[in-house]
């Protein structure tokens, strides 16, 4: 499984635009990029997902590079409900994939 | 469409006892996950069914920890005997047959004392 490595924290003000960067640099040619969000006290939920170039949601874009060995999840004007731990996880898309969570990103976000 | 259902919400046990988690999984999702949540870390994968069969419980304790899911549908986890670092938020997890996008129950927060 290709390891991921994300920063551990970063902060924010509201109205603002932010990109958490995720390294992957063993990714596999059939692994899918997914991220998920976690509030404190309930479980992730899935933010978006992407395989290569630009995938958009009404939440988030992922921007994935030519050679996937990264990739960007950007939040479009923030706000203090976006408080939260980011996870990036690669691997393959398919039923009954493996989910591996690394230790996340915590953005907060502040007036 | 409802969620994934766990329950308790919250359990207090003394080390030493055991103690059982349950998950109903969305209605319909062949593979379901059991994660360990410590304060402050990422969920870590504990076992992975797929249908009623195992697929990965490699980071399962198994001199202490037992699941099944019986049927392919509900699950229960069990720690017996419990151990004070087995404090954690207890995660349970669902995916459809094709999709990976996983939809987590709210978890059991557990506290051995």
């Amino acid at each position: 499984l290709a390891k991921t490595t994300q920063p551990i924290s970063m902060d924010s003000y509201e109205g603002q635009e932010v990109n958490i960067t995720c390294s992957h640099n063993n990714i596999a040619t059939n692994d899918y990029i997914t991220w998920y969000q976690q509030f404190p006290s309930q479980g992730p939920r899935f933010i978006i997902q992407g395989y290569k170039t630009k995938v958009t949601n009404e939440v988030a874009s992922l921007f994935i590079p030519a050679d996937r060995k990264s990739s960007t999840l950007s939040l479009p004007r923030v706000s203090l409900s976006d408080t939260a731990v980011y996870y990036c996880l690669v691997g393959w898309r398919g039923g009954g994939n493996k989910l591996t969570f690394g230790t996340g990103t915590q953005l907060k976000v502040e007036l | 469409e409802a969620g994934v259902a766990q329950s308790p919400r919250y359990k207090i046990i003394e080390k030493r006892q055991s103690v059982a988690f349950w998950c109903n999984p969305i209605s319909g999702h062949a593979t379901l996950y059991w994660y360990q949540q410590i304060l402050g870390q990422g969920p870590k994968l504990l076992i992975q069914f797929q249908n009623n069969g195992v697929v990965d419980d490699s980071q399962l304790p198994k001199d202490r920890f037992s699941a099944e899911r019986l049927k392919g549908v509900d699950s229960t986890l069990k720690i017996q005997p419990a151990k004070l670092e087995d404090s954690a938020v207890y995660l349970c997890a669902s995916v459809p047959g094709q999709n990976t996008e996983a939809f987590f129950g709210q978890g059991t927060r557990l506290t051995v004392v």
